[in-house]
């Protein structure tokens, strides 16, 4: 069970817009810490989307956005391409567990 | 370009120690306020933290692996290393470092290297 809560799966079609929620407490995400997202291609290793709420690394696409509120968080993903199909994982700072963790990840899939 | 690689047996028994390192090119383990860090992710699952170290030797561990982790730093070699005790197949995954740095994000990972826990 992981701290942070992803749905298992989305899904849409090529240049369609997606959303992945990140679902905190108020020991994460609630407390203000920063949330970060993570993309792995398959049989890869994840690499960093976005940090820190809504800011992307130099090289990410602009296609990639991220959003906050209270205790969730949101990666949105528009103008869907084939090779967007990946894992998602959302990842913050927990201090009642005094370390980091991730979400359970999101599997999307373009049609 | 820093770049990360980790290394270590692929297959370990039941009940004895996982020992992996993860070898820093391309900069220094001492530059910077850097985090170097451990995560590990079963076959089709999530990601797991296990720990971080800071050159100076200071460390912090995920408190679900109850004390099995020691992480260490070895500054002359530009290695950090983890050892995870008592393991079980629960503990077979894809193990990778990575790096926390200015972004407070895991902004630079290793490939990964599976290690399997059986007799």
């Amino acid at each position: 069970q992981s701290v942070l809560t992803q749905p298992p799966s989305v899904s849409g079609a090529p240049g369609q817009r997606v959303t992945i929620s990140c679902t905190g407490s108020s020991s994460n995400i609630g407390a203000g810490y920063d949330v970060h997202w993570y993309q792995q291609l398959p049989g890869t290793a994840p690499k960093l989307l976005i940090y820190a709420d809504n800011n992307r690394p130099s090289g990410v696409p602009d296609r990639f956005s991220g959003s906050k509120s209270a205790t969730s968080v949101s990666l949105a993903i528009t103008g869907l391409q084939a090779e967007d199909e990946a894992d998602y994982y959302c990842q913050s700072y927990d201090i009642s567990l005094s370390g980091w963790v991730f979400g359970g990840g999101t599997k999307l899939t373009v049609l | 370009q820093v770049h990360l690689q980790e290394s270590g047996p692929g297959l370990v028994k039941p009940s004895q120690t996982l020992s992996l390192t993860c070898t820093v090119s391309g900069g220094s383990i001492t530059s910077g306020s850097y985090y170097w860090t451990w995560i590990r992710q079963p076959a089709g699952k999530g990601l797991e933290w296990i720990g971080r170290i800071f050159p100076s030797g200071s460390t912090n561990y995920n408190p679900s692996l109850k004390g099995r982790v020691t992480i260490s730093v070895d500054t002359s070699k530009n290695q950090f290393s983890l050892k995870l005790s008592s393991v079980t197949a629960a503990d077979t995954a894809v193990y990778y470092c990575a790096r926390v740095g200015k972004l407070r994000a895991f902004d630079i990972w290793g490939q990964g290297t599976m290690v399997t826990v059986s007799s």
